[in-house]
C-alpha cells in the first residue's frame, strides 16, 4: 500500500496570501494524483486530477505540480471561501489511498 | 446534473448489520466504477471498496475485507454496500463516489455508528 503523507497538518494564512501545500508518496506514483477539498459537513470536491489539471470549475488561483513522489498543491491567493481541509490521493495503484489532510486555515 | 443520494445510515449495535444504498442520477451509472470511501469522525478520508461497471469486478480494504460486500444494480441506477459484522471502529460516515481513478463526483453522506 501506497502512504500518502502531507505537510503541514495545519496552515495558517492571511487572506490573500499564497499557501503551498505538499504530498509526498511512498513510491512513485507517476502523475496520478488527485487533490480535493472538503469544508466542513460537507463532502470532498475534486479540485486537481493528473497532478496538474484543474477540475471543471476550479479556478485558476488552484495550481497543481510535481510527479513521482512529490507533489504541491499552491493556490495563489487565498479566498475566504478557500478555508478548508486538503486532501491529496494516489490512483496509481490499489488500493487508492489517501493523506490525512491539511487544514488551511484563517491566520 | 450529477446527483449521487446516500441512504441507509443510522445507529447500530456492535456485531450488528447495516446496508447502505447510492442512488445515482445526471449520468450513465452502467459506465462508472463506482467507491465507497469512509470518514471517521475528526478523520481523514479511507477508501472502502470499489465496484466495476458490470458488477464483475469488486476489491475492498484489507479492514472490511469478508464483513463489507459491494454491490450495483444498473437498472435502478443504484449503489448497495452491505455491511456485517460491525465494530465500533467501522463509526463514521459513508461516502459513495464515482470514477475508476480519481472521484469527481461524491455524495452528501451517510453516517454509521456503531455503539452499544
Amino acid at each position: 500500500e501506497i502512504v500518502m503523507t502531507q505537510s503541514p497538518a495545519t496552515l495558517s494564512v492571511s487572506p490573500g496570501e499564497r499557501a503551498t501545500l505538499s504530498c509526498r508518496a511512498s513510491q512513485s506514483v507517476g502523475s496520478d494524483l488527485a487533490w480535493y477539498q472538503q469544508k466542513p459537513g460537507q463532502a470532498p470536491g475534486l479540485l486537481i486530477y493528473g497532478a496538474s489539471t484543474r477540475a471543471t470549475g476550479i479556478p485558476a488561483r488552484f495550481s497543481g505540480s510535481g510527479s513521482g513522489t512529490e507533489f504541491t498543491l499552491t493556490i495563489s491567493s487565498l479566498q475566504s471561501e478557500d478555508f478548508a481541509v486538503y486532501y491529496c490521493q494516489q490512483y496509481n495503484i490499489w488500493p487508492r489511498t489517501f493523506g490525512q489532510g491539511t487544514k488551511v486555515e484563517i491566520k | 446534473e450529477v446527483q449521487l443520494v446516500e441512504s441507509g445510515g443510522g445507529l447500530v449495535q456492535p456485531g450488528g448489520s447495516l446496508r447502505l444504498s447510492c442512488a445515482a442520477s445526471g449520468f450513465t451509472f452502467s459506465g462508472y466504477f463506482m467507491h465507497w470511501v469512509r470518514q471517521a469522525p475528526g478523520k481523514g478520508l479511507l477508501w472502502v471498496s470499489r465496484i466495476s461497471t458490470d458488477g464483475g469486478t469488486t476489491a475492498y480494504a484489507d479492514s472490511v475485507k469478508g464483513r463489507f460486500t459491494v454491490s450495483r444494480d444498473n437498472a435502478k441506477n443504484t449503489l448497495y454496500l452491505q455491511m456485517n459484522s460491525l465494530g465500533v471502529e467501522d463509526t463514521a460516515v459513508y461516502y459513495c463516489a464515482r470514477g475508476y481513478s480519481y472521484s469527481d463526483s461524491w455524495g452528501q453522506g451517510t453516517l454509521v455508528t456503531v455503539s452499544s
